[in-house]
């Protein structure tokens, strides 16, 4: 398996513009785990999917944000509209099983919003 | 609610000196644990990992880990380090969520 793929690597958008980000997990993994990562906050957990189902969005920061998983082979982390404080990496992360088993992280993306 | 702490931002040690990363977390029953590596531009990769047993975990790279619950902590050790160590270390608990510390910044200095 390739690992984790998150497309695109780097992303530049100007405020106001939608973007989507987009996520492949590992094959047969049923969770899947959206995170940011600024200097500022760390990084952060935003929402979480079991077999395509959200679990978890209390860290989705308001309601700009939304994602979607729409199979177990791929999830949209979607940004409308977008702000020059939303610039960050983003990190998606699948895993088989969400407490016990290593959770494999793809290299992210990168956005800046100008 | 689950949390972590990793108290110091930045650590600098010298090559072939000993390492210890803090971490503290809460939680109110027995947390799964992990430690992440982060090299720049990359995602994250896990280093070790404690469920249960054992309180002393061996993970790649020559880390350590031991998980102390009277102190709520899951320090990570090396007993010498390298320059290939330099990069930002990751606490994280799995109570319900896998959630991370903010991390430690680790530089070696030759």
């Amino acid at each position: 398996d390739a690992g984790v793929i998150q497309s695109p690597r780097h992303e530049v958008t100007e405020m106001g513009q939608e973007v989507t980000l987009r996520c492949k997990p590992i094959s047969g993994h049923d969770y899947l785990f959206w995170y940011r990562q600024t200097m500022m906050r760390g990084l952060e957990l935003l929402i979480y999917f079991n077999n395509n189902v959200p679990i978890d969005d209390s860290g989705m920061p308001e309601d700009r944000f939304s994602a979607k998983m729409p199979n177990a082979s791929f999830s949209t982390l979607k940004i409308q509209p977008s702000e020059p404080r939303d610039s960050a990496v983003y990190f998606c992360a699948s895993t088989h099983n969400s407490r016990n088993t290593e959770a494999f992280f793809g290299q992210g993306t990168r956005l800046t919003v100008v | 609610a689950q949390s972590v702490t990793q108290p110091d931002i930045h650590i600098t040690v010298s090559e072939g000196a000993s390492l210890e990363l803090r971490c503290n977390y809460s939680y109110g029953a027995t947390p799964y644990l992990f430690w992440y590596v982060q090299s720049p531009g990359q995602g994250l990769q896990l280093l070790l990992k404690y469920f249960s047993g054992d309180t002393l975990v061996q993970g790649i790279k020559g880390f350590e880990a031991e998980f102390k619950r009277s102190q709520s902590s899951f320090n990570l050790r090396k007993p010498s380090v390298h320059w290939s160590d330099a990069a930002e270390y990751f606490c994280a608990v799995d109570g319900n969520k896998l959630v991370f510390g903010a991390g430690t910044i680790l530089r070696v200095k030759s």
